[in-house]
């Protein structure tokens, strides 16, 4: 089964509107955490925002902040004011387990494209 | 204060040849992470060290992958011998470890073997 799920291959936004990027997980583990990187064309992986699972409050990290839903197993990025630069691929990631399980489970990624 | 740092960016090499990709971690992480990324299976975890000790190399695809970390500063994987198949962007990340900890990646080596 898999532990993260992307369903939006691809998604389109024009500059400076809001997006949202969907990611749900599977784990039947507590204490997990939850990542989001950004992948623009030149190959590098960013990090972008990190969520615990005992977090009372949702993320923020400037224009990213993530919807953090725990009985939904679900944890949205969602991109505020989006820029042309925001066009990329955009992974959701899982770690379960506690601070001696570092291994981190990719989905298949999100494309972006921010038209102007 | 640099980033995780791989070398080299690119390779091109034959199959049959043997393959070293490098990498150097971001100082005091003790946490250090191979991954494969292709079209077809996206980012695979291949191992991952703690304190230069593997802790989980179930993701290495066969025996002619081979890992080590003989430093806290350095780590290289091996492909011997190389294959089509293996052509992909290599990723080395590091962290603190703790978990709220966030991996950080360098650059990728863009491995293409022919």
């Amino acid at each position: 089964a898999q532990k993260i799920t992307q369903t939006q291959p691809g998604m389109f936004v024009q500059e400076k509107e809001a997006v949202t990027l969907d990611c749900t997980y599977d784990t039947s583990d507590p204490s997990y955490g939850l990542f989001w990187y950004k992948q623009p064309s030149s190959g590098e992986m960013i990090f972008l925002i990190y969520q615990g699972s005992y977090d009372q409050q949702n993320a923020t990290e400037g224009r990213y902040s993530l919807n953090f839903q725990k009985a939904r197993k679900s944890a949205n990025l969602v991109i505020s004011a989006s820029q042309l630069g925001d066009s990329a691929m955009y992974f959701c990631a899982m770690r379960e387990g506690n601070t001696g399980f570092q291994k981190l489970v990719f989905g298949t990624g999100t494309r972006l494209l921010v038209s102007p | 204060d640099a980033g995780v740092i791989q070398s080299p960016r690119h390779e091109v090499t034959e199959m049959g040849q043997e393959v070293t990709l490098r990498c150097k971690p971001i100082s005091g992480h003790d946490y250090l992470f191979w991954y494969r990324q292709t079209m077809m299976r996206g980012l695979e975890l291949l191992i991952y060290f703690n304190n230069n000790v593997p802790i989980d190399d179930s993701g290495m695809p066969e025996d002619r992958f081979s890992a080590k970390m003989p430093n806290a500063s350095f780590s290289t994987l091996k492909i011997q011998p190389s294959e089509p198949r293996d052509s992909a962007v290599y990723f080395c990340a590091s962290s603190l470890g703790l978990l709220q900890e966030t991996q950080y990646f360098g650059p990728g080596t863009r491995l293409l073997v022919l």
